[in-house]
């Protein structure tokens, strides 16, 4: 069966530095991979995706992740965390077929100190 | 464009009252539709989906159940409210084919007392 693991509930950096959000996979094929975003008491919005081709993927606000099938990996990146990025992130697996279901994992909060 | 519409934003039930929340999606015809939940501390949690009018699939049991009695409108109910269904109930759309991006809700924050 599909799982999805973010191994760090809370993470605290600082305005300006790097960050990596961890997200590890279980899937029997090729996955569809995802990052969500969602600010407090709001909706989950896509960061970025990945399907095939390229390992490195761009995303919007300045994200990236990379995918890593021999780690069975997707973890997201960002070069200089801004105070707007303070939020809960969603690592995401496709599941088998053609519903469209996402298996999410357990999110990372993410806090960002001035 | 395509828009989701989720309501109410936020509730309040005793245990053992009813529950229904409504989720509609504009600008698109057929699409698959989820009920998410998100509990406090939680990652998010699959309740059901449907690829189609009258089309469910629960992925875990539960005291819930949803319906589609129109392509574009989904609704999640209860007959009688637990204190665990307490939650931050989120509806998604996705295109039919592959798995693919979901276009979620604002969500409603159910408490239920």
């Amino acid at each position: 069966a599909q799982s999805v693991t973010q191994p760090d509930i809370h993470i605290t950096v600082s305005e300006g530095a790097s960050l990596e959000l961890r997200c590890n996979y279980s899937y029997g094929a090729t996955p569809y991979l995802f990052w969500y975003v969602q600010s407090p008491g709001q909706g989950l919005q896509l960061l970025l995706k990945y399907f095939s081709g390229d390992t490195l993927v761009q995303g919007i606000k300045g994200f990236e992740a990379e995918f890593k099938r021999s780690q069975s990996s997707f973890n997201l990146r960002k070069p200089s965390v801004h105070w707007s990025d303070a939020a809960e992130y969603f690592c995401a697996v496709g599941a088998s077929g053609n519903t469209g279901k996402l298996i999410f994992g357990q999110g990372t909060t993410l806090q960002v100190k001035p | 464009s395509q828009t989701i519409h989720q309501w109410p934003a936020t509730l309040v039930q005793p245990v053992g009252s009813p529950l229904s929340l409504e989720c509609t999606v504009e600008g698109t015809s057929n699409p698959n539709l989820y009920w998410y939940r998100q509990a406090a501390g939680r990652g998010l949690q699959l309740l059901f989906y449907s690829v189609g009018i009258g089309q469910i699939s629960s992925e875990v049991p539960q005291n819930l159940s949803a319906s589609r009695p129109q392509d574009r409108q989904f609704i999640l109910s209860s007959k009688k409210l637990l204190l665990s269904d307490s939650g931050f109930y989120l509806c998604a759309w996705s295109r039919t084919s592959f798995s693919e991006k979901l276009f979620f809700g604002s969500g409603t924050q159910l408490s239920v007392l």
